[in-house]
């Protein structure tokens, strides 16, 4: 009983260079979520999936882009990374709007 | 735009003291939830409030969802260690989220 499972868990990155973060959930749910949480600080959301085949901007999308590759999958990409992008990034699903998240264990990203 | 403001942003308390955090919306909000993130974890949901007036309890923990729909609370009685962590509120289908309140607990 995986739930929401995130890869990878810690990366190190050097300016302007692209990385994929993965999130699979298997718990049949439409919606999916990818957040940031910076020290200190609340989760602000980057972009959602409120349903398979849609995607849309949240409070920081800029310099990141995502893929719902299928209803389990949903991808955040960054083309060119930049030392401000350095943070805990977490996905999260739920069956529809008005349920509960449920949380990966993040992924801890430095970017030098 | 909507704003979330959670207060305290940071409580100390003495094992066996009480605990409240507060959430307060700048605008009508249509639902609440509830979720505590410990030391290097993930958030995890607590509860969700709908309701006008609406009080639910889980042990010692004692949720509230403002008359007006614009607050919430969330009060910890006779706090314990297990209790620490961050506490943060998330609002409305958006999921926008507060920015925590985090308590640590003196054993």
């Amino acid at each position: 009983n995986a739930g929401v499972t995130q890869t990878p868990k810690f990366q190190v990155l050097k300016t302007g260079q692209s990385m994929t973060l993965q999130c699979a959930q298997d718990m049949n749910h439409n919606s999916m979520y990818w957040y940031r949480q910076d020290p200190g600080m609340g989760l602000r959301l980057i972009y959602y999936s409120a349903s398979e085949g849609t995607t849309d901007k949240g409070e920081v999308p800029n310099g990141y882009n995502v893929s719902r590759l299928n209803k389990r999958e949903f991808s955040l990409r960054l083309e060119s990374a930049a030392p401000s992008q350095t943070s805990v990034y977490f996905c999260a699903s739920r069956l529809w709007g008005g349920q509960p998240q449920h949380f990966g264990d993040g992924t801890r990203l430095s970017i030098l | 735009g909507q704003q979330v403001m959670q207060i305290p942003q940071y409580q100390h308390v003495q094992e066996g003291e009480d605990f409240t955090t507060y959430c307060n919306s700048s605008t009508t909000l249509s639902n609440i939830q509830w979720y505590k993130q410990r030391p290097g974890g993930h958030p995890v949901f607590l509860i969700q409030l709908v309701k006008s007036g609406e009080v639910k309890k889980q042990k010692r923990l004692t949720f509230q969802f403002g008359e007006a729909k614009k607050n919430s609370s969330l009060h910890i009685t006779a706090t314990q260690t297990t209790d620490v962590g961050t506490y943060f509120c998330a609002v409305n289908n958006d999921m926008r989220f507060g920015a925590g309140t985090r308590l640590t607990v003196k054993p």
